[in-house]
């Protein structure tokens, strides 16, 4: 079990520039999350795959970002025309589907973003 | 909609005190609810879980109990160490089935433990 990967763990960009992130989740995990902290903050939810379908999207994900998981194994995310707001830490999370439980989610380090 | 709400830090501790971390929940039926650890320059840990009313989960002398009649998910641990000194983020996911699955996350709170 390797954990999940998240590459950068930074990047420095300018306002208007776009940006992208992928995320590398456990190997057997079906299910993957983008979520975004910024500080002082607990992670805000921004979107969810279940293999390779995006089931669900936050209304925080405007349409500046997307996300995608064509092989249903890594993702990336990425940021258009970025702005200093998109300025956070993007982390990405796991879980396997079992049944009908809600098995944890496995977080990976996150890539944090500044905007100069 | 779902949320989750965690006493302010930081809280400040001698080594061996009591610690107590408050958490209350408003969500739709009955959530799965954890707690997350994160350590200094590190990523979000699962700490424990619970799934349904009146479970306990614990691990490394943690413990938290699902109480539905107050909405709680309180983590508390008889002893802390310097090591404990983190953030500590409750949360909750939605009903089986027919609940989102994403987590929501409270603010944290900031455990400092001082020798």
């Amino acid at each position: 079990d390797t954990g999940v990967s998240q590459d950068p763990r930074h990047k420095i960009t300018k306002r208007g520039q776009n940006v992208t992130f992928r995320c590398d989740p456990i190997s057997e995990h079906n299910r993957l999350y983008w979520y975004r902290q910024t500080l002082g903050q607990g992670p805000e939810f921004l979107t969810y795959f279940q293999n390779e379908a995006q089931l669900e999207k936050s209304r925080l994900l405007s349409d500046r970002f997307s996300a995608e998981r064509p092989k249903g194994s890594f993702s990336t995310l990425e940021i258009q025309r970025t702005e200093q707001g998109d300025s956070a830490m993007y982390l990405c999370a796991s879980s396997a589907l079992t049944g009908h439980s809600n098995q944890p989610q496995h977080f990976g380090d996150g890539t944090r973003l500044s905007i100069l | 909609g779902d949320s989750v709400t965690q006493m302010e830090g930081p809280v400040t501790l001698s080594e061996e005190a009591f610690l107590t971390i408050n958490c209350t929940y408003t969500a739709t039926g009955y959530p799965s609810l954890f707690w997350y650890v994160q350590y200094p320059g590190e990523g979000l840990q699962l700490l424990l879980k619970a799934t349904k009313a009146d479970d306990k989960g614990s691990n490394k002398g943690f413990e938290a109990t699902y109480r539905k009649e107050t909405t709680s998910f309180h983590l508390e641990k008889g002893s802390v160490q310097v090591s404990d000194s983190a953030v500590y983020f409750c949360a909750l996911s939605g009903v089986q089935d027919t609940g989102r699955r994403a987590l929501t996350f409270g603010s944290g709170t900031r455990l400092q433990v001082q020798p």
